[in-house]
């Protein structure tokens, strides 16, 4: 069936510092991606989305592209800030009913 | 402004009592779900709905109920509210295909004692 996998449960990082969150997925369809993000006591918010056909999503200075090579849409950023802290999910739309989150990787970004 | 709203924002219930988790949107969204959110487990869906009078079984609906009386509400509900029920609720709304996103509203912490 189809799946999302985020291995990283935490990561801290220091201001300045890059980052970069893994997300790998499953499907036997043409997925649409997805990367939310939930800050402290809100519900989550999109961040960005990637269709087959644009293949990349940048938003607020974070950047995931999709392989399809290695079914992959990893997030990253160049140059992170204590007000990036908070929970990331990866997540696949599929043509089902409901979109597929990961387990969430919570970000601490140290001052 | 098009958004997602949840009442109660916390909640404290007793065992064996119940609970009714409500959420309204704005966004005319045909499709709602129920997410609850437990350190561990991510976002885990317990029900939604494709439209007015549909509720549907999610991935973990067993001791939880739906009810979707209009386009704009669905609830969420515990009949016999247990201590293992206790978490964050979310609700979301959605537009039809995959290449739509959810908007989330800020969820009900619920406390089961």
């Amino acid at each position: 069936g189809d799946s999302v996998t985020q291995k990283q449960g935490q990561v801290t990082l220091s201001e300045d510092d890059f980052l970069f969150i893994n997300c790998t997925y499953s499907t036997t369809t043409y997925p649409t991606l997805f990367w939310y993000v939930q800050y402290p006591g809100q519900g989550p918010q999109l961040l960005l989305k990637v269709t087959t056909a644009n293949n990349k999503g940048i938003s607020r200075g974070f950047e995931a592209t999709y392989d399809k090579g290695t079914t992959s849409f990893h997030l990253q950023k160049a140059s992170v800030q204590e007000s990036d802290s908070a929970v990331y999910f990866c997540a696949l739309g599929t043509n089902a009913y409901k979109v597929i989150f990961g387990k969430g990787t919570h970000l601490h970004v140290l001052p | 402004e098009a958004a997602v709203t949840q009442s109660p924002r916390n909640k404290v219930a007793v065992t064996g009592g119940k609970v009714t988790l409500s959420c309204n949107q704005t966004n005319n969204h045909n499709n709602m779900y129920w997410y609850r959110q437990d350190t561990g487990h991510g976002l885990r869906l317990i029900h939604y709905s494709y439209g007015a009078g549909s509720t549907e079984k999610g991935d973990i609906p067993d001791g939880y109920k739906a009810s979707r009386p209009s386009q704009e509400n669905f609830s969420l509900i515990l009949e016999l509210a247990t201590p293992s029920q206790t978490s964050v609720y979310f609700c979301a709304s959605g537009d039809v295909g995959q290449n739509s996103d959810y908007t989330f509203g800020s969820g009900t912490r619920l406390l089961v004692i």
